[in-house]
């Protein structure tokens, strides 16, 4: 069935460096990647999202990249802060089917101040 | 304001006791979801909801069940709970199109099933 690998589980970084969190997609299929943060506690949130005719997509800090033939696709923070600590779950769906979200599994980040 | 609301927030119950999760939206939003996070393993979808009366299963369906009554109420229910059924429990909703605006989350309901 649909499957959405993340790594890494788990990263780390001095404040100010960058991470970078991967996914890769199963179904050819899918055109739609959302990335959604969640705070210690609280529920998650939706922080940039990326359609399958965009190759990169940027918000401040943040941005998304997909390779559609490669079927991955990437979140990149740059000069994090303590505040970027959070899990990240990545996650592909399908505009002609709207029935599924597919989640990754997760990738907690911890910015060291 | 636009949100999910989910309760209760925190629950501790006994095997087989009955109990219902609820969820109710105010953004008119067509499509909700059940899903579960466990460590480890992400969020998983239990059930989803395209519209009033239209309610499908996602990959963990067993042992839930839902109702789609109203379009704004989507509530999850254990009809005999068991100790692996122990999870934090979210609600999310979006405009038909699961997401291409992205989710709304509620704020999670944290199971213990003693």
């Amino acid at each position: 069935g649909e499957n959405v690998e993340q790594h890494p589980s788990t990263l780390s970084v001095q404040e100010g460096d960058s991470a970078v969190i991967k996914c890769t997609y199963s179904d050819s299929a899918s055109n739609y990647f959302p990335w959604y943060k969640q705070e210690l506690g609280k529920r998650p949130q939706l922080i940039i999202d990326i359609r399958s005719n965009v190759g990169e997509k940027k918000d401040q800090r943040i941005a998304v990249t997909l390779n559609k033939t490669a079927k991955h696709f990437s979140l990149h923070i740059t000069e994090t802060q303590p505040e970027d600590s959070a899990v990240y779950f990545c996650a592909a769906s399908w505009e002609t089917s709207y029935d599924k979200v597919i989640f990754g599994p997760g990738t907690s980040l911890s910015v060291i101040p | 304001e636009a949100q999910v609301t989910q309760n209760p927030r925190y629950l501790i119950t006994v095997t087989g006791k009955k109990l219902t999760v609820t969820c109710s939206q105010n953004m008119n939003h067509e499509y909700m979801s059940w899903y579960r996070q466990d460590p480890g393993l992400g969020l998983r979808q239990i059930y989803y909801s395209m519209n009033v009366e239209v309610t499908d299963k996602g990959d963990v369906p067993e042992g839930y069940k839902v109702s789609r009554k109203e379009k704004r109420n989507f509530p999850l229910i254990l009809e005999s709970p068991s100790p692996n059924q122990t999870s934090l429990y979210f609600c999310a909703s979006s405009f038909f199109g699961t997401g291409r605006l992205g989710y709304t989350f509620g704020s999670g309901t944290r199971l213990t099933v003693v």
